[in-house]
């Protein structure tokens, strides 16, 4: 059984640029979470969607959005780079939502903002 | 403020020992807590997840506890063997609320041959 794959695995941008980062769940997982993390916050939550509907939301500005496709996989955009969004992306899939569900993390994708 | 807090920073220990690794929180109204296994530039891993109701819960040589009323939990790993080294990063999750998952900055644990 495949496991999370995230896309691409590394990339550099640079300030002002756009990214859209891409979340192929676990075959029959409905809920995709994304979550940042960087060595000073650590691991923080993003944003989770569960059959194309967003459930909740972090406590990140607007420049970070995402979507959920009807196939559940999952695409995250961060207009407008700013230095300090270098870092780790993670997503995470669940069978149900991931309120009590065992979260699937995938290897992430690493940005950096130059 | 939700906040959870995990003990210590960075832990080294010899290969075979056993280490204890902790987690405080003021997340409320409380959902589930879960520890998660972290190798270097890798995912998060999955190891326990407890609601309320569970004071305990083993996955091999892992063994969490949950104390509600204290709001601690602590992981426990015996035996401990090289693969363990990693970070060990404990989430809250809010039963209600914006910022439904709170995570712990993790405890780096070296394992030394």
């Amino acid at each position: 059984k495949a496991g999370v794959t995230q896309t691409p695995r590394y990339l550099i941008k640079t300030r002002g640029q756009q990214v859209t980062l891409s979340c192929s769940p676990i075959s029959g997982h409905r809920s995709v979470s994304w979550y940042q993390q960087t060595p000073g916050q650590g691991l923080q939550f993003l944003f989770e969607y569960f059959s194309e509907t967003q459930r909740n939301k972090g406590n990140f500005p607007g420049r970070f959005s995402g979507r959920q496709f009807s196939n559940s996989r999952s695409e995250m955009n961060v207009s407008t780079l700013e230095l300090g969004d270098s870092a780790l992306y993670l997503c995470a899939s669940s069978l149900l939502t991931s309120d009590t569900g065992e979260l699937f993390f995938g290897e992430g994708s690493r940005l950096t903002v130059l | 403020k939700n906040q959870v807090e995990q003990s210590p920073q960075s832990l080294i220990i010899l290969e075979g020992k056993n280490c204890t690794l902790q987690c405080n929180y003021t997340v409320s109204p409380f959902s589930n807590l879960r520890w998660y296994k972290q190798d270097t530039g890798r995912g998060p891993v999955s190891l326990t997840i407890m609601t309320f109701s569970e004071n305990t819960k083993s996955n091999g040589r892992y063994t969490a506890t949950l104390d509600a009323d204290t709001k601690q939990s602590s992981l426990h790993i015996t035996a401990s063997q090289l693969s363990d080294s990693a970070s060990y990063i404990c989430v809250v999750s809010a039963a209600s609320g914006t910022y439904k998952y709170i995570f712990g900055t993790g405890t780096r644990l070296k394992v030394l041959a």
